[in-house]
Protein backbone atom coordinates (compact mmCIF):
# COMPACT_ATOMS: atom_id res chain seq x y z
CA UNK A 1 0.00 0.00 0.00
CA UNK A 2 1.72 3.37 -1.33
CA UNK A 3 -0.64 5.43 -0.16
CA UNK A 4 -1.61 6.93 -3.93
CA UNK A 5 -4.92 4.79 -5.67
CA UNK A 6 -5.15 5.00 -9.33
CA UNK A 7 -8.00 3.41 -11.59
CA UNK A 8 -8.77 1.80 -13.52
CA UNK A 9 -5.75 -0.48 -13.47
CA UNK A 10 -6.18 -1.40 -16.88
CA UNK A 11 -7.95 0.28 -20.00
CA UNK A 12 -8.85 -0.69 -23.01
CA UNK A 13 -10.18 2.03 -25.76
CA UNK A 14 -10.93 3.20 -29.22
CA UNK A 15 -9.27 6.03 -30.96
CA UNK A 16 -12.63 8.08 -31.00
CA UNK A 17 -13.76 7.32 -27.60
CA UNK A 18 -13.19 10.04 -24.08
CA UNK A 19 -12.19 8.58 -20.85
CA UNK A 20 -10.34 9.44 -17.67
CA UNK A 21 -7.44 8.73 -15.74
CA UNK A 22 -8.53 8.98 -11.65
CA UNK A 23 -5.51 8.86 -8.94
CA UNK A 24 -6.04 9.86 -5.13
CA UNK A 25 -3.47 10.19 -2.30
CA UNK A 26 -3.80 10.00 1.34
CA UNK A 27 -0.75 11.19 2.18
CA UNK A 28 -1.34 14.58 2.83
CA UNK A 29 1.04 16.18 0.04
CA UNK A 30 0.70 19.10 -1.89
CA UNK A 31 2.06 17.93 -5.09
CA UNK A 32 1.00 15.55 -7.53
CA UNK A 33 2.42 14.53 -11.09
CA UNK A 34 1.76 12.28 -14.29
CA UNK A 35 4.08 10.28 -15.95
CA UNK A 36 4.05 8.46 -18.89
CA UNK A 37 6.15 5.06 -19.42
CA UNK A 38 6.51 3.54 -22.98
CA UNK A 39 7.91 0.33 -24.29
CA UNK A 40 11.36 0.07 -23.94
CA UNK A 41 10.98 3.73 -23.02
CA UNK A 42 12.47 5.92 -19.26
CA UNK A 43 9.79 7.26 -17.46
CA UNK A 44 8.45 10.58 -19.27
CA UNK A 45 7.22 13.32 -16.65
CA UNK A 46 3.83 14.99 -17.96
CA UNK A 47 2.56 17.27 -15.81
CA UNK A 48 3.29 18.46 -12.15
CA UNK A 49 0.64 20.43 -10.21
CA UNK A 50 1.25 21.66 -6.71
CA UNK A 51 -1.39 23.24 -4.84
CA UNK A 52 -3.45 22.36 -7.25
CA UNK A 53 -1.69 24.69 -9.76
CA UNK A 54 -0.33 23.12 -13.00
CA UNK A 55 2.86 24.00 -12.52
CA UNK A 56 4.77 21.66 -15.78
CA UNK A 57 3.43 20.70 -18.93
CA UNK A 58 6.46 18.82 -20.48
CA UNK A 59 4.72 19.78 -24.29
CA UNK A 60 2.06 16.88 -23.71
CA UNK A 61 -0.20 16.64 -27.07
CA UNK A 62 -3.83 18.30 -25.76
CA UNK A 63 -5.74 15.17 -26.60
CA UNK A 64 -4.28 14.82 -22.79
CA UNK A 65 -6.04 17.05 -20.44
CA UNK A 66 -5.14 16.99 -16.45
CA UNK A 67 -7.51 18.20 -13.60
CA UNK A 68 -6.48 18.69 -9.97
CA UNK A 69 -9.69 19.69 -8.57
CA UNK A 70 -8.17 19.51 -4.70
CA UNK A 71 -4.50 18.29 -3.55
CA UNK A 72 -5.30 14.75 -2.69
CA UNK A 73 -7.11 14.70 -6.41
CA UNK A 74 -6.01 14.01 -9.93
CA UNK A 75 -7.35 13.09 -13.12
CA UNK A 76 -5.97 12.67 -16.60
CA UNK A 77 -9.02 13.30 -19.19
CA UNK A 78 -8.23 11.16 -22.66
CA UNK A 79 -9.62 11.90 -26.14
CA UNK A 80 -9.14 10.80 -29.90
CA UNK A 81 -5.58 9.12 -28.31
CA UNK A 82 -3.54 7.97 -31.26
CA UNK A 83 -1.98 4.34 -31.04
CA UNK A 84 1.18 5.70 -29.70
CA UNK A 85 -0.30 6.77 -26.66
CA UNK A 86 -0.52 2.82 -25.35
CA UNK A 87 1.76 2.71 -22.31
CA UNK A 88 1.00 3.00 -18.73
CA UNK A 89 0.77 6.20 -16.68
CA UNK A 90 1.75 6.57 -13.57
CA UNK A 91 0.57 9.03 -10.72
CA UNK A 92 3.11 10.68 -8.00
CA UNK A 93 2.80 12.55 -4.97
CA UNK A 94 5.40 14.59 -2.77
CA UNK A 95 5.46 17.27 -0.80
CA UNK A 96 6.67 20.58 -2.09
CA UNK A 97 8.22 23.45 0.21
CA UNK A 98 9.68 26.55 -1.08
CA UNK A 99 11.42 28.99 1.36
CA UNK A 100 9.73 31.96 1.31
CA UNK A 101 11.87 35.01 -0.63
CA UNK A 102 14.27 32.34 -2.18
CA UNK A 103 13.93 29.96 -5.33
CA UNK A 104 14.94 26.64 -3.20
CA UNK A 105 13.11 23.86 -3.14
CA UNK A 106 12.68 21.64 -0.25
CA UNK A 107 12.46 18.48 -2.24
CA UNK A 108 11.07 14.99 -1.14
CA UNK A 109 10.69 11.62 -2.12
CA UNK A 110 8.12 10.89 -4.58
CA UNK A 111 5.58 7.91 -3.86
CA UNK A 112 3.70 6.35 -7.20
CA UNK A 113 0.63 4.83 -7.69
CA UNK A 114 0.54 1.08 -9.22
CA UNK A 115 -0.24 2.71 -12.79
CA UNK A 116 -3.36 2.55 -15.30
CA UNK A 117 -2.19 0.41 -18.51
CA UNK A 118 -3.68 2.19 -21.10
CA UNK A 119 -4.11 0.15 -24.78
CA UNK A 120 -5.81 2.41 -27.75
CA UNK A 121 -6.79 0.35 -30.14
CA UNK B 1 18.40 18.71 -20.08
CA UNK B 2 20.45 17.04 -16.93
CA UNK B 3 21.40 13.73 -18.14
CA UNK B 4 20.90 10.64 -16.29
CA UNK B 5 22.70 6.97 -17.23
CA UNK B 6 22.62 3.43 -15.68
CA UNK B 7 24.82 0.76 -15.70
CA UNK B 8 24.86 -2.18 -16.88
CA UNK B 9 21.49 -2.20 -19.04
CA UNK B 10 21.13 -5.81 -18.02
CA UNK B 11 22.17 -8.19 -15.72
CA UNK B 12 21.44 -11.58 -14.61
CA UNK B 13 22.60 -13.62 -11.42
CA UNK B 14 22.44 -16.67 -9.41
CA UNK B 15 20.32 -16.73 -6.30
CA UNK B 16 22.41 -15.75 -3.71
CA UNK B 17 24.65 -13.90 -5.52
CA UNK B 18 25.85 -9.62 -5.25
CA UNK B 19 25.24 -7.17 -7.44
CA UNK B 20 25.96 -3.57 -7.61
CA UNK B 21 24.16 -1.13 -9.77
CA UNK B 22 25.31 2.45 -11.05
CA UNK B 23 23.70 5.66 -11.85
CA UNK B 24 25.94 8.55 -13.27
CA UNK B 25 23.98 12.25 -13.41
CA UNK B 26 25.24 14.87 -15.31
CA UNK B 27 24.50 18.28 -13.12
CA UNK B 28 24.10 18.84 -9.42
CA UNK B 29 20.89 17.07 -8.07
CA UNK B 30 19.09 17.72 -4.75
CA UNK B 31 17.08 14.81 -5.18
CA UNK B 32 17.79 11.08 -5.98
CA UNK B 33 15.72 7.98 -5.44
CA UNK B 34 16.24 4.49 -6.42
CA UNK B 35 12.88 2.63 -7.52
CA UNK B 36 12.12 -1.29 -7.95
CA UNK B 37 9.61 -1.89 -10.89
CA UNK B 38 8.32 -4.96 -10.80
CA UNK B 39 7.13 -7.38 -13.64
CA UNK B 40 3.32 -6.25 -12.68
CA UNK B 41 4.60 -2.50 -13.41
CA UNK B 42 4.37 -1.33 -9.59
CA UNK B 43 7.27 0.90 -8.98
CA UNK B 44 8.36 0.75 -5.78
CA UNK B 45 10.48 3.49 -3.54
CA UNK B 46 13.86 1.82 -2.09
CA UNK B 47 15.61 4.66 -1.09
CA UNK B 48 15.18 8.29 -0.87
CA UNK B 49 19.05 9.11 -0.73
CA UNK B 50 20.25 12.74 -2.57
CA UNK B 51 23.79 12.12 -0.49
CA UNK B 52 25.20 9.78 1.25
CA UNK B 53 24.49 6.17 2.71
CA UNK B 54 21.93 4.57 3.92
CA UNK B 55 20.72 0.46 4.25
CA UNK B 56 17.38 -1.52 4.24
CA UNK B 57 17.84 -5.43 4.50
CA UNK B 58 19.81 -6.53 2.26
CA UNK B 59 19.81 -3.37 0.09
CA UNK B 60 21.87 -0.64 0.52
CA UNK B 61 22.80 2.43 -1.37
CA UNK B 62 25.39 5.49 -1.79
CA UNK B 63 25.35 9.32 -2.98
CA UNK B 64 28.42 10.65 -3.58
CA UNK B 65 26.74 14.08 -4.69
CA UNK B 66 29.98 16.06 -5.66
CA UNK B 67 30.89 13.08 -7.96
CA UNK B 68 27.75 12.68 -9.36
CA UNK B 69 26.67 9.16 -8.89
CA UNK B 70 25.00 6.71 -6.87
CA UNK B 71 25.21 3.19 -6.10
CA UNK B 72 22.74 0.22 -5.23
CA UNK B 73 24.16 -2.85 -3.92
CA UNK B 74 21.90 -6.07 -3.52
CA UNK B 75 23.26 -8.82 -1.59
CA UNK B 76 22.07 -12.21 -1.24
CA UNK B 77 20.00 -12.04 -4.26
CA UNK B 78 16.48 -13.39 -4.61
CA UNK B 79 14.27 -14.67 -7.50
CA UNK B 80 12.17 -11.68 -6.29
CA UNK B 81 14.55 -9.28 -6.65
CA UNK B 82 13.77 -9.50 -10.17
CA UNK B 83 12.67 -6.46 -12.34
CA UNK B 84 13.80 -2.96 -13.20
CA UNK B 85 16.25 -0.87 -11.26
CA UNK B 86 15.69 3.15 -11.92
CA UNK B 87 17.20 5.88 -10.65
CA UNK B 88 15.75 9.42 -11.11
CA UNK B 89 17.16 12.33 -10.09
CA UNK B 90 16.02 16.29 -9.21
CA UNK B 91 17.78 18.90 -10.60
CA UNK B 92 19.31 21.59 -8.53
CA UNK B 93 17.15 24.60 -8.34
CA UNK B 94 14.97 22.59 -10.60
CA UNK B 95 11.39 22.54 -9.02
CA UNK B 96 10.27 19.19 -7.48
CA UNK B 97 10.57 17.26 -11.38
CA UNK B 98 12.22 14.16 -11.51
CA UNK B 99 14.35 12.90 -14.41
CA UNK B 100 14.59 9.04 -14.33
CA UNK B 101 17.67 6.83 -16.05
CA UNK B 102 16.92 4.16 -18.37
CA UNK B 103 16.73 1.37 -15.60
CA UNK B 104 19.14 -1.80 -15.10
CA UNK B 105 17.18 -5.32 -15.78
CA UNK B 106 17.70 -7.57 -13.56
CA UNK B 107 17.31 -11.10 -13.79
CA UNK B 108 17.55 -13.60 -10.80
CA UNK B 109 17.46 -17.10 -11.16
CA UNK B 110 17.84 -20.57 -9.13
Amino acid sequence: ETGVTQTPRHLVMGMTNKKSLKCEQHLGHNAMYWYKQSAKKPLELMFVYSLEERVENNSVPSRFSPECPNSSHLFLHLHTLQPEDSALYLCASSQWTTRTGTESYSNQPQHFGDGTRLSIL
Amino acid sequence: GIQVEQSPPDLILQEGANSTLRCNFSDSVNNLQWFHQNPWGQLINLFYIPSGTKQNGRLSATTVATERYSLLYISSSQTTDSGVYFCAVGLTGGGNKLTFGTGTQLKVEL
